[in-house]
C-alpha cells in the first residue's frame, strides 16, 4: 500500500523559506505514470493545489504561486520536496503531499502537516 | 485566473439525494477536464471519491456517483447517510500539468 509522509519544520518566520519533504513508501517515486504534488489548506479554508513534479524532473506550478515555489525530486531517497520562499502569515496552512495523474485524480494523500508562519 | 465554483452549502435529509456541481468561471466543464471529487471531514486528509468524471475510487460506496450535467461536473449522493456530512471538493485538470480545486461545498445531513 502506497504511503506518503510529510516532514519539516512546523514554524517558519516571515520572509523566510518554508521547506517540506514527502517520503514515499510502498511504491516507487519513479513511476512514469504519475506526478507527485503539494496541496495546502489554510485553517478554516479550502484546498489549493501548489504544484507537482514528475520523477524526470518536469515541474508544474500554480500560476499564483509560481514565483515563490520550487519542487524537486530525489529518486534515490524516494522523496520529493517543496520550497516556498518569502512566506507571510497567509502561507500558514496544513500542507499535504500527494500522488496524482489527470485520469486518476489525486489518488493518494499524506496525512498533512501544519506549518505556521510567525515570528 | 481560473475559478472553479461550487455551491457553498447544501442540506439533505437522511436517505435523501443531493447533487453538488462544479463549474468554471468561464466556459463549460467536460470530461476532458477529468473532474474528480474529494470528501473531507474536519482534521482529516481528503478522501478520493470519484476520478475521471464518473469512476469510483476503491472502497467508495455506490451511493456516490459522478457525471457531467449540462456545463458542469456533478457529484450525486443517493440515500445520504449521517457520515456523509462533510466538505466536498472538486478538482479540474486544466492541462499542462495544472490542477485547480473548487471552492468546496459543505454538506449537512439533517
Amino acid at each position: 500500500q502506497l504511503q506518503l509522509q510529510e516532514s519539516g519544520p512546523g514554524l517558519v518566520k516571515p520572509s523566510e523559506t518554508l521547506s517540506l519533504t514527502c517520503t514515499v513508501s510502498g511504491g516507487s517515486i519513479s513511476s512514469s505514470s504519475y506526478h507527485w504534488g503539494w496541496i495546502r489548506q489554510p485553517p478554516g479554508k479550502g484546498l489549493e493545489w501548489i504544484g507537482g513534479i514528475h520523477y524526470s524532473g518536469s515541474t508544474y506550478y500554480n500560476p499564483s504561486l509560481k514565483s515563490r515555489v520550487t519542487i524537486s525530486v530525489d529518486t534515490s531517497k524516494n522523496q520529493f520536496s517543496l520550497k516556498l520562499s518569502s512566506v507571510t502569515a497567509a502561507d500558514t496552512a496544513v500542507y499535504y503531499c500527494a500522488r496524482h495523474r489527470a485520469a486518476a485524480g489525486i489518488g493518494y494523500w499524506g496525512q498533512g502537516t501544519l506549518v505556521t508562519v510567525s515570528s | 485566473q481560473t475559478v472553479v465554483t461550487q455551491e457553498p452549502s447544501f442540506s439533505v435529509s437522511p436517505g435523501g439525494t443531493v447533487t453538488l456541481t462544479c463549474g468554471l468561471s468561464s466556459g463549460s466543464v467536460s470530461a476532458s477536464y477529468y473532474p474528480s471529487w474529494y470528501q473531507q471531514t474536519p482534521g482529516q486528509a481528503p478522501r478520493t471519491l470519484i476520478y475521471s468524471t464518473n469512476s469510483r475510487s476503491s472502497g467508495v460506496p455506490d451511493r456516490f456517483s459522478g457525471s457531467i450535467l449540462g456545463n458542469k461536473a456533478a457529484l450525486t449522493i443517493t440515500g445520504a447517510q449521517a457520515d456523509d456530512e462533510s466538505d466536498y471538493y472538486c478538482v479540474l485538470y486544466m492541462g499542462s500539468g495544472i490542477y485547480v480545486f473548487g471552492t468546496g461545498t459543505k454538506v449537512t445531513v439533517l
